[in-house]
């Protein structure tokens, strides 16, 4: 069966330092990948999509990068965190050709 | 553009009482449609599906049926529980020529069951 996995479940960073999720799918290969994040609230932001590796789709301008350097792994970084950019970070995972999205357990990320 | 249009909560119902929570969507096609639900802390978890239209989705006492006559994914369970409490989304999903398909989320409704 396939599992996604995120880490870390929770960070606490200051204004202007970097910063880097992980997320990792097992037991399946060529996922479409998906980053989101929900702030306060309950709406979610698509952020950036990937449908192969080092294929990256960003949906909303921000100081916030993706990359997909493995066909399982899917990265989010910034070079200078915000305030604004607090919030729950889902990464989500389907098959090619399917509309169902999984996803994984976020990351509450609170910067200060 | 696609759009999901859910009820505006907060809900709250007491324990074994009906539940309905109401979705809309815009779309041009066929697109397919899911109810995910997310506990306090967790990720989104698929509750139900449907792809098509007349199809009824169903899970863990939950059901919704595509209507594609009124544009409607209502999601309903008989005898809600405390362990329902939770928030749900609806969510749409279409075939995107030369892209990912992409969902497309409702604002979400948060439920709270009382024992």
């Amino acid at each position: 069966s396939q599992t996604i996995h995120q880490w870390p479940a929770t960070l606490v960073q200051p204004v202007g330092s970097p910063l880097s999720l992980e997320c990792t799918v097992e037991g399946t290969s060529n996922p479409n990948l998906y980053w989101y994040r929900q702030a306060a609230g309950r709406g979610l932001q698509l952020l950036f999509y990937s449908v192969g590796i080092g294929q990256i789709s960003s949906e909303v301008p921000q100081n916030l990068s993706a990359s997909r350097p493995q066909d399982r792994q899917f990265i989010l970084s910034s070079k200078k965190l915000l305030l604004s950019d607090s919030g729950f970070y889902l990464c989500a995972w389907k098959s090619p050709g399917v509309g169902e999205q999984y996803f994984g357990p976020g990351t509450r990320l609170t910067v200060t | 553009g696609n759009s999901v249009t859910q009820m505006e909560g907060p809900v709250t119902l007491s324990e074994e009482a009906f539940l309905t929570i109401n979705c809309t969507y815009t779309a041009t096609g066929y697109p397919s449609l899911f109810w995910y639900v997310q506990y306090p802390g967790e990720g989104l978890q698929l509750l139900l599906k449907a792809t098509k239209a007349d199809d009824k989705g169903s899970n863990k006492g939950f059901e919704a049926t595509y209507r594609k006559e009124t544009t409607s994914f209502h999601l309903e369970k008989g005898s809600v529980q405390v362990s329902d409490s939770a928030v749900y989304f609806c969510a749409l999903s279409r075939i995107s020529s030369g892209s990912a398909r992409q969902l497309t989320f409702g604002s979400g409704t948060q439920l709270t069951v009382l024992p």
